[in-house]
């Protein structure tokens, strides 16, 4: 089992949506936890990060955190053609390796 | 502030020649890394290093080897080119190597490498 699971979609939704992407991880230790967006053709950056259980809100954006069942969510409110992306969520290990999901794909259509 | 650069942006190679990825960074940073990714696979971890003089392997190192003689530079070597390294290999920087919010990583814009 991969420590950082996501589902790679494609995701397509029309403008204006709401997007629910989501991660689960298997290491109860984990405590905090990334969500980043690389467009098509460029490296990735840091969108959000939040630390144990809870919401955090930036905007549009909304990260989630549930410990008790290992899932996390980024939402995005009224969904952009611009938020169109690969959304990676990345966990730092203990070490201070990164781990990665494996990325969405998302695809918002004017 | 440049962040991460990476050369060359492009590259084919033919089986079995050897080349460098060369990564720099100008914000002082300890950490630094290399991934590639591949289609459907995200971000794998090859090489890191938690500084100068200090490098340790990730989860797909065979066939590369890393050295980081200077804080600012992190070169990738190719050994021997095999089709299966065709990919998107991103360099990343951070302050530290610690689980905490300054674990950020920087990440240079990528080179698409070709073996054919």
């Amino acid at each position: 089992q991969k420590e950082v699971e996501q589902d790679p979609g494609p995701l397509s939704v029309p403008e204006g949506a709401i997007v629910s992407l989501n991660c689960t991880y298997s290491n109860s230790a984990f405590q905090y936890f990334m969500w980043y967006r690389q467009y098509s053709r460029k490296g990735p950056e840091l969108l959000m990060y939040t630390y144990s259980s809870g919401n955090k809100e930036d905007g549009r954006f909304t990260a989630q955190v549930d410990k008790s069942s290992k899932y996390i969510s980024l939402f995005i409110r009224d969904s952009q053609p611009s938020d169109s992306a690969t959304y990676l969520c990345a966990i730092p290990s203990n070490t201070g390796k990164l781990i990665f999901g494996q990325g969405t794909t998302l695809q918002v259509k004017p | 502030n440049a962040g991460v650069t990476q050369t060359p942006k492009f590259q084919v190679l033919k089986t079995g020649q050897s080349m460098t990825l060369q990564c720099a960074q100008d914000m002082n940073h300890e950490y630094m890394s290399w991934y590639r990714q591949d289609p459907g696979m995200g971000l794998r971890l090859i090489h890191y290093s938690v500084g100068a003089g200090i490098t340790d392997q990730g989860e797909v190192p065979n066939g590369y080897n890393v050295s980081r003689s200077t804080t600012e530079d992190f070169p990738l070597r190719l050994l021997s080119a095999a089709p299966s390294q065709t990919s998107v290999y991103f360099c990343a920087s951070s302050f530290s190597g610690a689980a905490a919010l300054n674990t950020e990583a920087f990440f240079g814009q990528g080179t698409r490498l070709t073996v054919v």
